[in-house]
Formats: C-alpha cells, structure tokens, sequence
C-alpha cells in the first residue's frame, strides 16, 4: 500500500493564480480531510469529507474548494491564491473520522508571491 | 467547544533522561484523545490513541500516555529520552462532527 499520497511536494505562486493539490489514498478510507500547518498553531481543518460526493467545511475553508468524486481522490483547489495561504498542506485519511487514526500524506509546501 | 492546550511549545531534556510533554482538553462528549508525532520534513504518524479501553495507553517507541478526567489530561511520557525522539508532537481530540482538533505542538529537543 502507498498510503496517503500528495503531489506537488513544493509549489510556488503568484498572487491570484489558482492550483490544485492533489490527494489519494489506496486504504479505501471514508474519511478524508485537508490541514494546513502554521507555525505555532499546529494543524487546522480546512475541508473534509465523509464519504464520495459528501464534503463540508472545517476551521478555515475561506479561498479553498474541495470535490470528493471517488473514494480514493480528494483534490484541494485554490481559487485565487493570496501570500495568506502560504503553508504547509497535509492530506490526511481514515476508516471512521473522528474516533480512528489519521494517516497523514508527506505534505505539500506551498509559497504564495 | 472542544480544544486542545499543549503546554510549552518546546521542551528540552537530555539524552536518558524522563520526557513528560503535557495535554490539557475541552470536550463536552467523551472524548477521543490522540498523540501524533511528526518528524521534520514529513507527515503526522500516530504515537497512541485512547479510546476509553484502559486509562494508561501504551504507544509505540516507549511513549506512554495516562488519561485524567478529572484533570482533563492527557500527558505524553517516556522514561528515557533518545536522540531519535527529537520531533514534534501533537495531541489531539476527536470530537463529535467527525473533525479532529490539533493542539499548537510541542516540540522535543535531546541534547547528548
């Protein structure tokens, strides 16, 4: 199994550019969510989502879209990227939400000019 | 509203020596309490997990945790540090709404 996968591992842009960070897991999990990680604030939910075609919002979903078609992908979209949203970005997934493990992709480093 | 308090944003301790990284939580249901560590440059991987089985949950590489309800606690220890446990550590609560609240993070230096 590969686990949780993300790509890129970097990426750089400009203000107001859009991108897409891509997520998949092969465990047939459920339960899909997406973090960003900032310094001294540990990880905070942006989306989730608990089965295909069923997503919902988290902590700080402002500027963020996410789509869940399939069980194994689950893409975060930035619409219209601000120096704000410089971070790092963690997929992670699980059997049952809340009450299991998470297994955590290696993280994507995005840089907003 | 559930939250998660990790006291000291960093801790340092020489190698052998006892490693207690504390958690404090908020939860109005009983909750699910997590500690994660994360290596540089890398994803989150479960240290331990409670889930209401036993109070004193034992976790990988040494790592044991004891859950306090009365003191709404979930205090992360080990009682010999290594170099290799230099990392960040993260505890978490699940709560109800299938989301997981991250505590700020603590992080672990070994000095030889």
């Amino acid at each position: 199994n590969a686990g949780v996968t993300q790509t890129p591992k970097f990426q750089v842009l400009k203000t107001g550019q859009s991108m897409t960070l891509q997520c998949a897991q092969d465990m047939n999990h459920e339960y899909m969510s997406w973090y960003r990680q900032d310094p001294g604030m540990g990880l905070r939910l942006i989306h989730y989502s608990v089965g295909a075609g069923i997503t919902d919002q988290g902590e700080v979903p402002n500027g963020y879209n996410v789509s869940r078609s399939t069980t194994e992908d689950f893409p975060l979209r930035l619409l219209s990227a601000a120096p704000s949203q410089t971070s790092v970005y963690f997929c992670a997934s699980s059997y049952s939400g809340y009450t299991d493990t998470q297994y955590f992709g290696p993280g994507t480093r995005l840089t907003v000019l | 509203a559930q939250s998660v308090t990790q006291l000291g944003s960093h801790v340092s301790v020489s190698e052998g020596a006892l490693v207690l990284l504390r958690c404090n939580y908020s939860s109005s249901v009983p909750p699910y309490l997590f500690w994660y560590v994360q290596y540089p440059n890398q994803g989150l991987q479960l240290l331990l997990k409670y889930t209401s089985a036993a109070t004193l949950v034992k976790g990988i590489n040494g790592f044991e945790a004891e859950f306090k309800k009365s003191e709404t606690s979930f205090h992360l220890t080990k009682p010999s540090a290594h170099m290799s446990d230099a990392a960040e550590y993260f505890c978490a609560v699940g709560t109800g709404g299938f989301k997981t609240i991250f505590g700020a993070g603590t992080r672990l230096f070994v000095k030889a």
